[in-house]
């Protein structure tokens, strides 16, 4: 089975602070994602990633950074955290090319105070 | 526009199937339709997915109309397990994904 693993369930942290979410993935994946997921928003894509040390930005990249220095690592760096950024993010994987599905981890549930 | 309609909820007696129906009437010819499901407090989890032949997998069948303009996701035996968000989504190579509101599927006991 695809396995996508993401650092940490919950966090909490404070307006202004960096914040690091890490996922990691195990099936040799070339692209990386993450998203943000919101009620009434649905999911929204932040930054992907289809080679080491590659990255673009997807629909909602401001206030977000990206680090790919290994294929099954992916990171997601908020510079500095703001209470708008307070959300379900989720991290996926896939090999690359046409018709292959997306497989997601379970998510960090992240909270900026 | 929407790019998909499902239905808001569904409810499906334990071991019975659940067909869970969904209109893209506006996909184009290189979209494959996809369906995940997300339970509570989990990422989406992915079922299936097709171009324009019928498929199935060990979690579920798709059936996608001839003009695939609609599918419809079936899970032949459902179990309370199955209770969650069912998206469907078409997708072509490239493009991000777009998960609607989905359809939320109760299995009874």
């Amino acid at each position: 089975d695809v396995k996508v693993t993401q650092s940490s369930r919950y966090l909490v942290k404070r307006t202004g602070e960096k914040v690091f979410l890490e996922c990691v993935q195990d099936m040799d994946h070339e692209n990386m994602f993450w998203y943000r997921q919101d009620p009434g928003l649905g999911l929204r894509l932040i930054y992907f990633s289809y080679d080491v040390k590659m990255k673009e930005k997807g629909d909602i990249p401001e206030g977000y950074s990206v680090s790919r220095e290994k294929k099954e690592r992916f990171s997601l760096i908020l510079e500095s955290a703001s209470t708008n950024q307070t959300s379900m993010y989720l991290c996926a994987s896939s090999f690359l090319g046409q018709n292959q599905p997306q497989h997601f981890g379970d998510g960090t549930r992240l909270s900026i105070l | 526009d929407a790019k998909t309609t499902q239905p808001t909820s569904m409810d499906c007696a334990e071991g019975r199937a659940a067909n869970l129906p969904c209109n893209h009437s506006t996909i184009s010819g290189n979209e494959y339709v996809y369906w995940y499901r997300q339970i509570h407090s989990q990422g989406p989890q992915y079922i299936i997915h097709g171009l324009k032949n019928n498929e199935t997998n060990e979690m579920a069948s798709l059936i996608i109309t001839e003009d695939r303009k609609s599918s419809t996701l079936i899970l032949p035996h459902a179990t309370l397990r199955d209770t969650a968000v069912y998206y469907c989504t078409p997708l072509s190579y490239g493009q991000n994904f777009v998960f609607g509101p989905g359809t939320r599927l109760s299995v009874l006991p």
